[in-house]
């Protein structure tokens, strides 16, 4: 079936610092990938929809500038959040669907990732 | 409803009870609900995804339902067993933006 990892699967990083995560599709091509966050006791929230070759587009009130994703393959997309701050200690997670362009279908997600700011 | 609700919040049954959760979702503009099944420490892992309304899917000992007329769908789990515990997510997607809304999920564990 479809894999998608995610590294790391946690950090620990000073305020004012860059963290990269990256999603790759192990066994299938994903020209998209969604990113998403969830804070404590919250839902998870798509963030961003990653789009290999073009940019990524964000949902309302996610600063692009701050998340920056790159989608430079069809197997990998990396979320870099940049500055990082306290506020911004949560758990990412990416997806990919399981057939491209059609989100209907079944995402296939990452593990996660927690960040923490300290 | 505006957002993706799910009950109850956790869940705690003796193995072998059968049990059922609740989703609720916006039933304007409805394209798709999909129902995960997520271990702690592990990815999300897909049960079922709906589209048409009286649709009923099952998988095992799970199943699931769907009324998209008045927005709620069921999930079903048969004979629970301790490899069942995990949380279980429900998500909407609408046909404007095709945005995926999670709901909060149900956190369910089975005592053996």
């Amino acid at each position: 079936g479809a894999v998608v990892s995610q590294h790391p699967s946690w950090v620990i990083c000073k305020s004012g610092t860059s963290v990269k995560i990256e999603c790759r599709s192990l066994d299938f091509q994903a020209t998209t990938m969604f990113w998403y966050r969830q804070f404590p006791k919250q839902s998870l929230m798509l963030m961003a929809t990653s789009n290999e070759g073009s940019k990524a587009t964000y949902e309302q009130g996610v600063e692009k500038d701050k998340f920056l994703i790159n989608h430079a393959s069809l197997t990998l997309s990396t979320l870099t959040v940049t500055s990082a701050h306290p506020e911004d200690s949560s758990f990412y997670i990416c997806s990919a669907p399981g057939r491209q362009g059609v989100r209907t279908d079944t995402q296939y997600f990452g593990p996660g990732t927690r960040l923490t700011v300290l | 409803i505006l957002n993706v609700e799910q009950s109850p919040q956790s869940l705690h049954v003796q193995e072998g009870d059968s049990t059922n959760f609740t989703c609720s979702f916006p039933s304007s503009n409805f394209y798709a609900l999909h129902w995960y099944r997520w271990e702690t420490a592990k990815s999300p892992e897909a049960l079922f995804v709906m589209t048409l309304n009286g649709d009923e899917k099952k998988k095992g000992r799970i199943s699931a339902t769907l009324n998209t007329k008045e927005g709620y769908s069921y999930l079903y789990i048969k004979g629970s067993q301790p490899e069942d515990s995990a949380t279980y997510l429900c998500v909407s997607m609408d046909t404007g933006r095709r945005a995926l809304t999670f709901g909060s999920g149900t956190r369910l564990q089975v005592q053996p």
